[in-house]
């Protein structure tokens, strides 16, 4: 089956310290990969997005992926993490042909001062 | 403003009320879908539009109905609400299902 999966459901870093937030997939072929932030009381908004290319993909506020695809995984990185970068997280895939989209269960990102 | 509009925003109703939730958005998007947000279960994919006419299941689709009649918009039909649809629900709409989706700001539905 295909799925996407978000191991840890709670992410707690220091401010300016480097983050992660970890996804890995299981779907056939070269998926598009993605990922949505959502804000308290907010619908989810666009990160960034891996289809081809370069493994490392930049994104919107300062938010870089890693592809790997030996590893079927595609985290989501910032060097300096600011507090209001808390927030929870989406993995989200595009299976090689499907026209659906499968989410992860999201991580709770939480910054400290 | 480019936007994705839903409504109602919060929602109260009985078991068996029929309800549409509508959808629309201005931004001329081939790509229209449905999500539902659960604790611990993610977003999942309720039904999807390709394009004007034509509907697919997404993950969940069990208790549903959609359709496109315009391009801009995607009501989702609920034609006997259960408990079990409780939940906050998006509509979201790209140029094609590999581009950046655009979600609305959801809608709190709860089935008494």
């Amino acid at each position: 089956a295909q799925s996407v999966a978000q191991p840890e459901d709670q992410v707690n870093v220091a401010e300016g310290n480097p983050l992660t937030v970890k996804c890995t997939y299981s779907v056939s072929g070269n998926p598009y990969l993605f990922w949505y932030v959502q804000y308290p009381n907010r619908g989810l908004q666009f990160l960034l997005k891996y289809i081809t290319g370069d493994n490392l993909v930049k994104g919107s506020y300062g938010f870089e992926a890693e592809f790997n695809k030996s590893q079927t995984s595609f985290h989501l990185k910032k060097p300096s993490a600011l507090v209001s970068d808390s927030a929870l997280y989406f993995c989200a895939v595009r299976p090689t042909g499907a026209n659906n989209l499968f989410f992860g269960t999201g991580t709770r990102l939480t910054v400290i001062p | 403003e480019a936007q994705v509009t839903q409504n109602p925003r919060y929602l109260i109703t009985v078991t068996g009320k029929k309800l549409t939730v509508t959808c629309s958005q201005n931004m001329n998007h081939e790509y229209m879908s449905w999500y539902r947000q659960d604790p611990g279960l993610g977003l999942r994919q309720i039904y999807y539009s390709m394009n004007v006419e034509v509907t697919d299941k997404g993950d969940v689709p069990e208790g549903y109905k959609v359709s496109r009649k315009e391009k801009r918009n995607f009501p989702l039909i609920l034609e006997s609400p259960s408990p079990n649809q409780t939940s906050l629900y998006f509509c979201a709409s790209s140029w094609r299902v590999y581009n950046e989706q655009f979600f609305g700001p959801g809608t709190r539905l709860t089935v008494l």
